[in-house]
């Protein structure tokens, strides 16, 4: 049983270049979301997902894209990296009751140059 | 006002020592309550849920209060092991779901 799996574990971009964070569960969770924590700082979410098809935006979603075609799937697309975004990016998953928590993905590392 | 507040910290210990970490939550309505620890650079994890009659695990023990939408932890014979930053999270009804604190950090001094 696998859990999160979030690929890669670490990037390194130029500036204005696309990329995708991948994150996959193998847990059948309905709930899904994508975090960046800065050096220092707590998690912001960026977008989250109650289930295939439907997703939402967090506080601080400028910058980035996400889908939901699967319930396993919730990648997270960065359209044009900025300097700003360098951070590491952390997806999560939870059953709908959320009665257990979330289980994170060991995250991104992600540095944009 | 944020949604969850917590101490901010940091908090320096000894060895041994008996540490207390405080959270506050906004939303009347929420439902469940976790304290998560994250140590550097890695993911956080759940450290335990938060029942309303109070729980305990080993050395650590969580109390919730709903009357005044508080929520503590409790951590005895602190080891330096313990040493992370601790995360108060709160399920709100609907939305984002799950809300997280700012997190203490807790260091344990030898």
């Amino acid at each position: 049983n696998a859990g999160v799996t979030q690929t890669p574990k670490f990037q390194v971009l130029k500036t204005g270049q696309s990329m995708t964070l991948q994150c996959a569960q193998d847990m059948n969770h309905e709930y899904m979301s994508w975090y960046r924590q800065d050096p220092g700082m707590g998690l912001r979410l960026i977008h989250y997902s109650v289930g295939a098809g439907i997703t939402d935006q967090g506080e601080v979603p400028n910058g980035y894209n996400v889908s939901r075609s699967t319930t396993e799937d919730f990648p997270l697309r960065l359209l044009s990296a900025a300097p700003s975004q360098t951070s590491v990016y952390f997806c999560a998953s939870s059953n709908n009751q959320g009665y257990v928590g979330y289980t994170f993905g060991s995250g991104t590392r992600l540095t944009v140059v | 006002r944020k949604e969850v507040e917590q101490d901010p910290g940091p908090f320096n210990v000894p060895e041994g020592a008996t540490v207390a970490f405080n959270c506050t939550y906004s939303n009347s309505a929420s439902q469940s309550f976790f304290w998560y620890r994250q140590d550097c650079r890695k993911e956080p994890k759940l450290l335990m849920s938060v029942y309303s009659s109070g729980n305990e695990d080993g050395r650590f023990t969580a109390q919730l209060n709903r009357a005044s939408q508080y929520i503590s932890l409790l951590i005895r014979d602190s080891k330096l092991s313990d040493s992370a930053t601790y995360l108060c999270v709160v399920k709100v009804p609907s939305g984002q779901n799950f809300v997280f604190g700012p997190g203490t950090r807790l260091s344990v001094l030898p």
